[in-house]
């Protein structure tokens, strides 16, 4: 398996524009996370799903943001309108199970917002 | 307001050399992790820990947990320069991963 495939890796945009990140977990996989991770915050689970189907959403800072799993091998999150204050790293990782030492990470997208 | 602190949050050591990275949570939780971040990369996993008293190793890494103490320990031995890295703690708590803030690792030759 290729592992967990995130795309873009890189995006910049100017404020105000919306942004949709993906994720393509582990074929099998049926746990899909999604975090931020930033200098000043750290690393933050902001939404998870377990087989396509959001459990916990309190870690989404705002109503900008919103994510979905239309399917078990596809999830996008985004965000509409952007901030500079998104700007981060957004990782997504897939598990077999509820955390574990199975939890793959993807390479993350660097998220600049002008 | 739950908090994981990591310390200390810089570390150089020499290799060969042994060092433990402590990390604290302030609320009860049976399930710790640890995660490596290679700088500019993403995180791996490297330990889960589940009960009370429970110790993993991989190679020269050593985490332990102590429940009632709300403390899990990373001790590294004979430090390598591979082992040049970020490691980080987080805790599951009502269906929510809490992440320490990391405890940057540089190993000297």
């Amino acid at each position: 398996d290729a592992g967990v495939i995130q795309s873009p890796r890189h995006e910049v945009t100017e404020m105000g524009q919306e942004v949709t990140l993906r994720c393509k977990p582990i074929s099998g996989h049926d746990y899909l996370f999604w975090y931020r991770q930033t200098m000043m915050r750290g690393l933050e689970l902001l939404i998870y799903f377990n087989n396509n189907v959001p459990i916990d959403d309190s870690g989404m800072p705002e109503d900008r943001f919103s994510a979905k799993m239309p399917n078990a091998s596809f999830s996008t999150l985004k965000i509409q309108p952007s901030e500079p204050r998104d700007s981060a790293v957004y990782f997504c990782a897939s598990s077999l199970v509820w955390g574990g030492k199975t939890q793959y990470f993807g390479p993350g997208t660097r998220l600049l917002v002008l | 307001e739950l908090k994981v602190e990591q310390n200390p949050l810089f570390l150089s050591m020499q290799e060969g050399k042994n060092y433990t990275i402590y990390c604290n949570y302030s609320t009860t939780s049976d399930r710790l992790y640890w995660y490596r971040q290679d700088p500019g990369k993403s995180l791996e996993s490297l330990f889960v820990l589940l009960s009370n008293g429970a110790v993993k190793q991989e190679g020269r890494l050593m985490a332990s947990l102590d429940t009632k103490a709300r403390l899990s320990t990373l001790h590294i031995t004979a430090a390598v320069h591979d082992l040049s890295a970020t490691y980080f703690c987080a805790v599951d708590v009502g269906n929510q991963f809490y992440f320490g803030t990391g405890t940057s690792l540089t190993v000297i030759p």
